[in-house]
């Protein structure tokens, strides 16, 4: 167990819908990253929050949002989904981000199916 | 998006056997993680590495972080069973604080 929780675990949904998926870091961790990882494919960076500011994006969508909250949970919104979105979404926490050298603990995932 | 070459793609081995993978980027890196996923979960942190030339051993398990920066390699040996699952790299770029993360081995162990 990393420490990291993800909820929902599995989500299915239509078309044209918007879901949120919501991750709870490591106890102690500030830095929250979300991935998405489509069938058969690598782990693609969506993005970076540290103590409720956006510190990098990657490759998403403008269909995508999240946020950070003071509590330090984060929320990875999807809307006006497509098929193409069905995948594993994962949150990873770490420590910060000013280090050189972060060391990122991945939760479970949300599996997320748009029929 | 960007991701880091692996290889090889798949490994299928026998139980006992040596397994050996590795990374290679075209930039530097100042760290290399190696993960380890199985289905539906998520992926599990296996050694972290954070100076070129490093060796690390967890168990089984033994990872290098390239003198060049731009490589990592991982070995299995005597694998077992449990083994299976697919192994991702990632390294994060000199300069940025991104990680970036390999496109997977899956390896499949036969008893």
């Amino acid at each position: 167990d990393s420490g990291v929780t993800q909820t929902p675990k599995h989500l299915i949904t239509a078309t044209g819908q918007r879901v949120t998926l919501r991750c709870s870091p490591r106890s102690g961790d500030l830095s929250v990253y979300w991935y998405q990882q489509s069938l058969d494919q690598g782990l693609q960076f969506l993005i970076h929050y540290y103590n409720g500011e956006e510190r990098a994006k990657g490759n998403i969508l403008e269909r995508f949002s999240a946020q950070q909250f003071p509590d330090l949970h984060s929320e990875l919104n999807l809307s006006s989904l497509e098929l193409g979105d069905s995948a594993l979404y994962f949150c990873a926490s770490s420590v910060a981000w000013t280090r050189a050298y972060e060391t990122q603990y991945f939760g479970p995932g949300t599996r997320l199916l748009v029929l | 998006g960007q991701q880091l070459n692996q290889s090889p793609q798949s490994m299928f081995i026998q139980e006992g056997e040596d397994v050996s993978m590795n990374c290679t980027s075209s930039s530097i890196f100042n760290t290399w993680l190696w993960y380890k996923q199985e289905p539906g979960e998520g992926p599990v942190l296996l050694i972290a590495l954070y100076k070129a030339g490093e060796l690390t051993s967890n168990g089984r398990l033994t990872a290098q972080f390239g003198i060049t920066r731009k490589d990592s390699f991982l070995n299995i040996s005597a694998s077992i069973p449990s083994d299976v699952g697919i192994y991702f790299c990632a390294g994060q770029e000199s300069g940025t604080y991104k990680y970036i993360f390999g496109t997977g081995t899956r390896l499949k162990v036969l008893a």
